[in-house]
C-alpha cells in the first residue's frame, strides 16, 4: 500500500518570502501522480499543483513549483513570494496510474497535512 | 457549471440515530469518490463509486455505512447507528469517465457532529 508522509505539522512564512514544504511517499509502482492540495478555513479542497511520475520537469503554477525526486521518493512543494492568502492547511497526496475498468482512477492518498502560517 | 454540491454542510446527529450525507456531482462526472477527514488528519479514501456500481470499497467501515451512486439522482453516503467516533468532515469528489482525467473536484464537505 502507498504512504504519504509530511513531517512538518506547522510552517511560518514572512510575507513576500519563500517556504518550503516537505512531503515523502512510498510506492512499488512506477506510473503515478503527485498533488499538493491547498485546505483553508472554508474546507474545500482546492489543487495547488500536479506531477506526473513519468516527467522529469518539476511542475510549476505561477509562484508554486516542485521539486520532485523520483529516486528519492520525494516531492516538495515552494511557495515563492507568499501572500497572506497562502495561509491554509496543505496536503500532499498520492494517486494510482493504474485505471480501474471502466476508466477514472482518483482514488487519493493523502498525508496528514502542513499547517502555513504567513505572517505580515 | 455548478461545482460538486454536498448538502448539508453541517449535521448534528444524536448516538444511534441515522446521518444521510448527499453528494451531487459536478455536470457531466459519473465517477463519485467519498473521503473522510478526522480532526488534524488528512483526507482518507472510503469509496469509489460510478453509476449504479461500487468500483472500490477499500477504505469502507465493514458495518454501518453505506454509499450509493443511482442513476438519478445524487451520491448518498449512508450511516446507521452513528457513534462519537463517526464525527468528521466528510468530502464528495467527482470526475469525468475517462482515464484521462486529470482532476477531481472536491465539495466543501460535511461536518457531522454525533452528540
Amino acid at each position: 500500500a502507498q504512504t504519504v508522509t509530511q513531517s512538518q505539522p506547522e510552517m511560518s512564512v514572512q510575507e513576500a518570502e519563500t517556504v518550503t514544504l516537505s512531503c515523502t511517499y512510498d510506492t512499488s509502482e512506477s506510473d503515478y501522480y503527485l498533488f499538493w492540495y491547498k485546505q483553508p478555513p472554508s474546507r474545500q479542497m482546492i489543487l495547488v499543483i500536479r506531477q506526473e511520475a513519468y516527467k522529469q520537469q518539476n511542475a510549476t503554477e505561477n509562484r508554486f513549483s516542485v521539486n520532485f525526486q523520483k529516486a528519492a521518493k520525494s516531492f516538495s512543494l515552494k511557495i515563492s513570494d507568499s501572500q497572506l492568502g497562502d495561509a491554509a492547511m496543505y496536503f500532499c497526496a498520492y494517486r494510482s496510474g493504474r485505471v480501474y475498468s471502466g476508466g477514472s482512477n482518483y482514488k487519493l492518498t493523502f498525508g496528514k497535512g502542513t499547517l502555513l502560517t504567513v505572517n505580515p | 457549471n455548478a461545482g460538486v454540491m454536498q448538502n448539508p454542510r453541517h449535521l448534528v446527529r444524536r448516538r444511534g440515530q441515522e446521518a444521510r450525507l448527499r453528494c451531487s456531482p459536478m455536470k457531466g462526472h459519473s465517477h463519485v469518490y467519498w473521503y473522510r477527514q478526522l480532526p488534524e488528519e488528512g483526507l482518507k479514501f472510503m469509496v469509489y463509486l460510478q453509476k449504479e456500481n461500487i468500483i472500490d470499497e477499500s477504505g469502507m467501515p465493514k458495518e454501518r455505512f453505506s454509499a450509493e451512486f443511482p442513476k438519478e439522482g445524487p451520491s448518498i453516503l449512508r450511516i446507521q447507528q452513528v457513534v462519537r467516533g463517526d464525527s468528521a468532515a466528510y468530502f464528495c469528489a467527482s470526475s469525468p469517465p475517462s482515464s484521462m482525467a486529470t482532476e477531481a473536484f472536491f465539495g466543501q464537505g460535511t461536518r457531522l457532529t454525533v452528540v
